[in-house]
């Protein structure tokens, strides 16, 4: 089975930190995406790549950037936490086309105090 | 583009009941749909999907959903509920990107929160 290991599972940072999300896959995937959920609000897209070196907006990427330099990781990065930026978030890998679906990690719990 | 729209944010039922949990769709194009499981604290799960091989999906842990196409629906339905049921389900439609792209991208609907009771 794929497996998609987010590096941590729960996290504190204070409001102005640099913040790095690492999310790792080991089947070789194309895709990698980041999404934040919030209660309500379901799976919000921050980011995905298509490739390494190659990313593309989701639906809510401001204060976010990424990082992909190879295949199998995904870095998701807060440039400078803020306290609205608290949220479960969920790494997600695909082979591609429209009919695999996604392998998702188990979640980073993010507080920013 | 395409959507997904879950009806009911919290759906409860009794311990043997049936599970209906409701999904419509809107795709220009024929859409590739699924269902996720989440359990407190984890991440997604796949229950099943549709990819316009059969309108009748089974999955996982005794779910299956129903491709209508003329009601714009793929409903997950359980015939009996246990309490290891209870989670948060997604309904998910592949987005289809104009040129063929897609880059597998999926669209969430809000999610629907089911509580079983003994």
């Amino acid at each position: 089975d794929v497996k998609v290991t987010q590096s941590s599972r729960y996290l504190v940072k204070r409001t102005g930190e640099k913040v790095f999300l690492e999310c790792v896959q080991d089947m070789d995937h194309e895709n990698m995406f980041w999404y934040r959920q919030d209660p309500g609000l379901g799976l919000r897209l921050i980011y995905f790549s298509y490739d390494v070196k190659m990313k593309e907006k989701g639906d809510i990427p401001e204060g976010y950037s990424v990082s992909r330099e190879k295949k199998e990781r995904f870095s998701l990065i807060l440039e400078s936490a803020s306290t609205n930026q608290t949220s479960m978030y969920l790494c997600a890998s695909s082979l591609g086309g429209q009919a695999y679906g996604y392998t998702f990690g188990s979640g980073t719990r993010l507080t920013v105090v | 583009a395409q959507s997904v729209t879950q009806l009911g944010s919290h759906v409860s039922v009794s311990e043997g009941a049936l599970v209906l949990l409701r999904c419509n769709y809107s795709s220009s194009v024929p859409p590739y749909l699924f269902w996720y499981v989440q359990y407190p604290n984890q991440g997604l799960q796949l229950l099943l999907k549709y990819t316009s091989a059969a309108t009748l999906v089974k999955g996982i842990n005794g779910f299956e959903a129903e491709f209508k196409k003329s009601e714009t629906s793929f409903h997950l339905t359980k015939p009996s509920a246990h309490m290891s049921d209870a989670a948060e389900y997604f309904c998910a439609v592949s987005n289809f990107l104009a040129g063929g792209t897609s880059y597998g991208k999926l669209t969430f609907g809000q999610g629907t929160i089911l509580t079983v009771h003994p």
